[in-house]
């Protein structure tokens, strides 16, 4: 089966710009999950969703983060407008409440913001 | 509030060797599940072992075992003959169980362990 899949895995933007992170999570499952790894701060959970309706987005950092689950297998993160402080690995995860609460993530999208 | 706390930044160990790592959490619920993940140097974070708080036996898998010692809220890692691929940020993670529905992940801030050759 394959595992939760991250586009971009790489990103080079400039500042100001619109940046939109994607993720499609493993099929069947009913949490999806959006962590974001710095040095400074560790893996910080963002927001999470469950059946596709935000549970939990007090880890947003600011309005100009935003994310979206239009359906049960897409997802986006998306920064409007980018800053340097942004520069991150954002991961995606999914999990199924049958499952037990075992996360799976995705190889990351790594975000550099000049 | 829940914490991980991993009090090693860095270990290293020689091929073949045994390592532990430690994990300590604080929780005043007593339904979670605990977690060891495992992200190399190309940051995919996989899983490594899972333990469910009710279970008093110790998990395994394959060359990973874990410690877990509730009343002291206490959930180690032992890597059995350490092998070169096992180097890697290894994270601790901690989630509570409402009823079977999933709920935070709450990671501590990792050890690096270096496996030498």
């Amino acid at each position: 089966d394959a595992g939760v899949i991250q586009s971009p895995r790489h990103e080079v933007t400039e500042m100001g710009q619109e940046v939109t992170l994607r993720c499609k999570p493993i099929s069947g499952h009913d949490y999806l999950f959006w962590y974001r790894q710095t040095m400074m701060r560790g893996l910080e959970l963002l927001i999470y969703f469950n059946n596709n309706v935000p549970i939990d987005d007090s880890g947003m950092p600011e309005d100009r983060f935003s994310a979206k689950m239009p359906n049960a297998s897409f997802s986006t993160l998306k920064i409007q407008p980018s800053e340097p402080r942004d520069s991150a690995v954002y991961f995606c995860a999914s999990s199924l409440r049958a499952s037990g609460n075992t996360i799976y993530f995705g190889e990351g999208s790594w975000l550099t913001v000049v | 509030a829940q914490t991980v706390t991993q009090s090693q930044p860095e270990m290293s160990v020689q091929e073949a060797e045994t390592v532990t790592l430690s994990c300590t959490y604080d929780t005043s619920e007593s339904n979670y599940y605990l977690f060891w993940y495992k992200q190399p140097p190309s940051r995919q974070m996989i899983l490594v072992i899972r333990q469910e708080a009710y279970k008093q036996q110790n998990a395994t898998e394959n060359r990973f075992s874990v410690n877990f010692q509730k009343a002291a809220k206490s959930f180690s890692l032992k890597i059995s003959d350490s092998q070169l691929g096992d180097t890697a940020m290894y994270f601790c993670a901690f989630i509570l169980n409402y009823g079977g529905a999933t709920n935070k992940l709450i990671f501590g801030t990792g050890t690096l362990l270096a496996v030498q050759p």
